[in-house]
């Protein structure tokens, strides 16, 4: 089956400071994989579609040059959190597609980031 | 911006009751997905429905689309403790592939 790894699993960074995630296809590619945050006891909010060899598409509201984007093969994408600051404390889960919507997404286990 | 109701947004049953979750728009998506999540962990997909009318059962879950794929609904049948967590829907519209989730039901069963 298709397995999506995060690493991370949490992070605790210094106001300021940037913060690395990565999420990785172990057993498929993707070309596509998305990035989601979920703040405690709430939904997920898809924040950018990370698109292999290409620019990331951002939702509207989610500032590109604070969340920075890289899918640089088809089997990793990383999210980078740049001049980090406590509201951006958060559960950060990025997801991947074996084969499409009809196939569903497999979601990596979340990152936990504390800026402190 | 395609919205997802969630109802209820927390449940808290016994042992054996069955419950329904409800997943609500007045969009109309192409699939719809519904997945469970635990603490500190990533959301898990259960099901996706993509006709009208559809009806999906997993063991003790029986997943509904509606008619007209604006609504879907999540059955359990004797709940269990490893049931407990949230719920989540999903839905995609026309040709993209981004997944829109609903607002979520928190799920407790307890002994």
């Amino acid at each position: 089956g298709a397995v999506v790894s995060q690493h991370p699993s949490w992070v605790i960074c210094k106001s300021g400071t940037s913060v690395k995630i990565e999420c990785r296809s172990l057993d498929f590619q993707a070309t596509t994989m998305f990035w989601y945050r979920q703040f405690p006891k709430q939904s997920l909010m898809l924040m950018a579609t990370s698109n292999e060899g290409s620019k990331a598409t951002y939702e509207q509201g989610v500032e590109k040059d604070k969340f920075l984007i890289n899918h640089a093969s088809l089997t990793l994408s990383t999210l980078t959190v740049t001049s980090a600051h406590p509201e951006d404390s958060s559960f950060y889960i990025c997801s991947a597609s074996l084969g499409g919507l009809r196939y569903g997404y497999t979601f990596g286990s979340g990152t936990r980031l504390t800026v402190v | 911006t395609q919205l997802l109701e969630q109802s209820p947004q927390f449940l808290s049953i016994q042992e054996g009751e069955n419950l329904t979750v409800y997943c609500n728009s007045s969009s109309v998506f192409s699939s719809l997905q519904w997945y469970r999540q635990e603490p500190g962990e990533g959301p898990v997909l259960l099901v996706t429905v993509v006709t009208g009318g559809e009806v999906k059962k997993l063991k003790r879950l029986t997943f509904q689309f509606g008619d007209a794929r604006k609504d879907s609904s999540l059955h359990i049948t004797a709940a269990q403790p490893g049931d407990t967590g949230l719920y989540l829907c999903a839905g995609s519209t026309g040709g993209g592939n981004k997944l829109t989730f609903g607002t979520g039901t928190q799920l407790k069963v307890e002994l």
